[in-house]
């Protein structure tokens, strides 16, 4: 079974500033996919970031980047210059190739941007 | 555009009591899911299902039951609640090929059982 450990329970960023938020990870599989999910207070889980395991480059969107060591099994999520509407859950996740049965979530972490 | 909708949106029960959360999803989606959220613990699995007529138990299956009659639809039963099922629910949709990788929720239901 697939374990996503996130050690950061909560977590503050100055506004404009850079913040790293990390994952670790545990499995067996070569072939799966990582992800970063944002769940702002309404609640919708929104995607930030997907990473291929298979792909050597780290995956960015814009202000958001990753940082993917297979080896060591850890997925770190960048935010350059933060904004106030970044504050929320970050969600780590990791999902099998090929597996119908979705994802395995990490237990969150908590970001505030202060202004 | 619906995406995917959950409902209702929020529910009190009284142990014991049953309900059923509905989610229905409009992009002819073949695998459903259902997930709860606690405090600390992130998203875990609880039934899901890759077709009409087929479910499967995930993490957290015990004291929920699961039916997808209907390919768009993916409904969450409780029998007789209790206050450990005290949470959010969130339903998610996706396509099995293409885009794989692209999972869509619904905005989440909270149920609170007294």
């Amino acid at each position: 079974a697939q374990t996503v450990t996130q050690s950061q329970p909560e977590m503050s960023v100055q506004e404009a500033e850079t913040v790293t938020l990390s994952c670790t990870y545990d499995t067996s599989e070569s072939d799966y996919y990582l992800f970063w999910y944002k769940q702002p207070p309404s609640r919708q889980m929104i995607l930030v970031i997907r990473q291929e395991a298979y792909k050597q480059q780290n995956a960015t969107e814009n202000r958001f980047s990753v940082n993917f060591q297979k080896a060591a099994k850890s997925f770190s999520l960048k935010i350059s210059d933060s904004q106030l509407g970044d504050a929320a859950m970050y969600f780590c996740a990791f999902r099998r190739s090929g597996s119908a049965r979705q994802l395995t979530f990490g237990s969150g972490t908590q970001l505030t941007v202060l202004p | 555009n619906a995406g995917v909708t959950q409902t209702p949106k929020f529910r009190v029960l009284k142990t014991g009591q049953s309900m059923t959360l509905l989610c229905a999803q409009d992009m002819n989606h073949e695998y459903m899911y259902w997930y709860r959220q606690d405090p600390g613990m992130g998203l875990r699995l609880i039934h899901y299902s890759v077709g009409e007529g087929t479910t499967a138990k995930g993490e957290v299956p015990d004291g929920y039951n699961v039916s997808r009659l209907k390919k768009q639809n993916f409904l969450l039963g409780l029998e007789s609640a209790a206050p450990s099922q005290t949470s959010v629910y969130f339903c998610a949709s996706r396509s099995p090929g293409g885009r794989a990788w692209e999972l869509f929720f619904g905005e989440g239901s909270r149920l609170t059982v007294l």
